[in-house]
């Protein structure tokens, strides 16, 4: 079936470390591809998606490039700062399904001063 | 602007006992989720609405669970009688008709319930 399968956590950084979290998916079809973000004590929110092949979808410094050959979506980021310390999930949503996300389990990222 | 308000934040039952939680979406989003979040796994969808209309339930367990959004605004999640596996966070998303196309889902801060 449909899945995402993200790296284990948590991932402990320096501030102003380099940061990538591995985001592998299957799906049929042609899914969208997105990271949400879980800041302590708030909800979900949407960081940045990517609807095809090859693009690469942008926030708040993070990148990501959603890579059919390989069926990724790693997300990336040149500098964390303790700020940046949230759950991040990766999720996917079928063209064919309105609404319904397919999220990875989450990658927990601290990152220290 | 308002996010999506869910109560209450913590419950506390006994197994067999009922347990509601209570959504209120972002105004003007006629589309609204219920997701069930366990312990160290990602949200998974139980049910989606579009205005009072529940156009997917199918992972939602109707033996024990139900949902109902009178009026195509506030909704509410029951559980009756709750198990012990029950134990999570519940948690609400709302949306635009476009935003459900293009996955961008607005969540509460979820409802967690412990089962004792």
């Amino acid at each position: 079936g449909d899945s995402v399968t993200q790296m284990e956590g948590p991932v402990t950084l320096s501030e102003e470390a380099f940061l990538t979290i591995n985001c592998t998916y299957t799906a049929t079809g042609y899914p969208s591809l997105f990271w949400y973000v879980q800041y302590p004590g708030e909800g979900l929110q949407l960081l940045l998606k990517a609807t095809k092949a090859d693009d690469k979808g942008s926030n708040k410094g993070f990148e990501a490039t959603y890579r059919k050959e390989t069926t990724s979506f790693h997300l990336e980021k040149g500098s964390v700062q303790v700020s940046d310390s949230a759950v991040y999930f990766c999720a996917l949503k079928l063209s064919s399904n309105t609404g319904k996300l397919i999220f990875g389990q989450g990658t927990t990222l601290q990152v220290k001063p | 602007e308002a996010g999506v308000v869910q109560s209450p934040r913590y419950k506390i039952i006994e197994k067999k006992q009922p347990v509601a939680f209570w959504c209120n979406p972002i105004s003007g989003h006629n589309t609204l989720y219920w997701y069930l979040q366990n312990l160290g796994q990602g949200p998974e969808l139980l049910i989606r609405y579009e205005n009072e209309e529940a156009v997917d339930d199918s992972q939602l367990p109707k033996d024990r669970f139900s949902a109902e959004r009178l009026k195509g605004v506030d909704s509410t999640l029951k559980i009756q009688p709750a198990e012990l596996g029950d134990s999570a966070v519940y948690l609400c998303a709302s949306s635009s008709l476009q935003g459900a196309n293009t996955g961008e889902l607005f969540f509460g801060e979820g409802s967690r319930l412990t089962v004792l």
